[in-house]
């Protein structure tokens, strides 16, 4: 079946722009979570969702970061005001269900290709 | 959160076998041990997990040892579509189940 897509794969954005960048998880996904990998490190944990409740966001660097899953479902992490120390790769990935629910299982997470973007 | 030590880079041969190893001194009871590896220009993959037990699949092995302070994946056969980088993190869920990566081992398979 079809994986977790994301769009743009590649953005480009002038200093002070703001960028939408798109999550679609995999169909009846429950968790959704958002990752920020900088060149050369591992990805680094942003966000999460719960269907359509947001219930970390512990990772966003700061209030120009704004997350939302409004149906449950498709995901867009919005940047305003870019920076250049925002360029990395965004991340989305989705898993099936919650750990609570599955204590003798650790859920899977898929993950998107990314998105690219680079602030100049 | 427990820490993970991996060696930066390994070299392996086409066809032979690959042991990637991680130290977590500070995992916990109820830690898991999830590897991810991610190839060039994609999204970390999940490999394997395990808690104490040696774990097998399609995939690869996973070796624990018996304190659970260390593991090692094991690739039997190490192809050119393994050339990643493999993270080892240790998990168990918590609030919101996110993954903390390190920088994980980057591995060259040489034809």
């Amino acid at each position: 079946g079809a994986g977790v897509s994301q769009s743009p794969r590649y953005k480009v954005a002038k200093r002070g722009q703001d960028v939408a960048l798109r999550c679609d998880p995999i169909s009846g996904h429950v968790s959704l979570f958002w990752y920020q990998q900088a060149l050369g490190q591992g990805p680094e944990f942003l966000t999460y969702f719960q269907n359509e409740a947001q219930l970390d966001k512990s990772g966003l660097p700061s209030d120009r970061f704004f997350a939302e899953r409004p149906e449950g479902s498709v995901s867009t992490l919005k940047i305003q005001r870019t920076q250049q120390e925002d360029s990395a790769v965004y991340l989305c990935a989705s898993s099936l269900i919650r750990w609570e629910y599955s204590r003798e299982f650790t859920d899977t997470q898929y993950f998107g290709p990314g998105t690219r973007l680079t602030v100049l | 959160d427990a820490k993970t030590t991996q060696p930066n880079s390994m070299e392996s041969n086409e066809e032979e076998p690959v042991h990637l190893p991680c130290n977590h001194s500070t995992i916990s009871g109820t830690d898991y041990i999830h590897w991810y590896r991610q190839l060039p220009s994609q999204g970390p993959e999940y490999v394997i997990h395990g808690l104490t037990s040696n774990v097998n699949n399609r995939m690869a092995s996973l070796a624990i040892a018996e304190d659970r302070k260390s593991s090692t994946l094991i690739l039997h056969r190490a192809t050119l579509r393994d050339a990643a980088v493999y993270y080892c993190i240790p998990f168990n869920g918590g609030a919101t189940n996110k993954l903390i990566f390190g920088t994980g081992t980057l591995l060259a398979v040489q034809p």
